[in-house]
């Protein structure tokens, strides 16, 4: 299968700062990934369609000025945590699908990014 | 949008036993995918599905469209199946990411 590689695994920041995960598809191209959010025991939450030179689109409820999303090529989105809180410490996973695809092909995952606000 | 809803919510079993997970959805779908996460957190991709049926080992999934659900089953269980099974979908008409259900914890029991 195809590969979607997430950096860094882990991060520990003080409140107030900002993060950057990258999310990287390795042995494809993708137009368009995607970023979840999960909370401890609870189930995975679309955050944002993340399309490769135009601006990412956001579900409702979740902020773009809080969580910014840039996808400048067809291999690399990232996702910059702004001014992080504690309320924002929780496990953030992109996934990807191949350009070759439509909506009906096969997602792939990352290893996901723990981010603890201190 | 599309409600995807999974049963049982937990499940123990003994190791050895065989189990089925189901997922029920709410509208048509593009796209079906079984994943199995594991205790640090990252999604096997187990089966993409949105119709028919595979087998890959001792997992195996269904999907009858028609009907707007899935199965996964796993025979002859072992204590590494143990972990948090979602289901999610791409529905019909509506955007492009997945759609997870709440999971099924499974924990197998030595």
């Amino acid at each position: 299968g195809a590969v979607v590689s997430q950096h860094p695994s882990w991060v520990i920041c003080k409140s107030g700062t900002s993060v950057k995960i990258e999310c990287r598809s390795l042995d494809f191209q993708a137009t368009t990934m995607f970023w979840y959010r999960q909370f401890p025991k609870q189930s995975l939450m679309l955050m944002a369609t993340s399309n490769e030179g135009s601006k990412a689109t956001y579900e409702q409820g979740v902020e773009k000025d809080k969580f910014l999303i840039n996808h400048a090529s067809l291999t690399l989105s990232t996702l910059t945590v702004t001014s992080a809180h504690p309320e924002d410490s929780s496990f953030y996973i992109c996934s990807a699908r191949s350009s070759l695809w439509t909506n009906t092909g096969e997602l792939f995952f990352g290893e996901g990014s723990r981010l603890t606000v201190l | 949008g599309i409600q995807v809803e999974q049963s049982p919510p937990d499940l123990i079993l003994q190791e050895g036993a065989n189990s089925t997970l189901r997922c029920n959805f709410s509208d048509s779908v593009n796209n079906l995918q079984w994943f199995h996460q594991n205790p640090w957190g990252q999604l096997i991709n187990l089966f993409y599905i949105p119709s028919g049926t595979k087998q890959n080992g001792r997992l195996s999934a269904t999907t009858v469209a028609t009907e707007r659900y899935s199965l996964l089953y796993i025979s002859s269980s072992q204590t590494t199946d143990s972990g948090v099974y979602f289901c999610a979908v791409v529905s019909g008409g509506g955007a492009d990411g997945l759609t997870f259900g709440k999971g099924t914890h499974l924990i197998i029991q030595p």
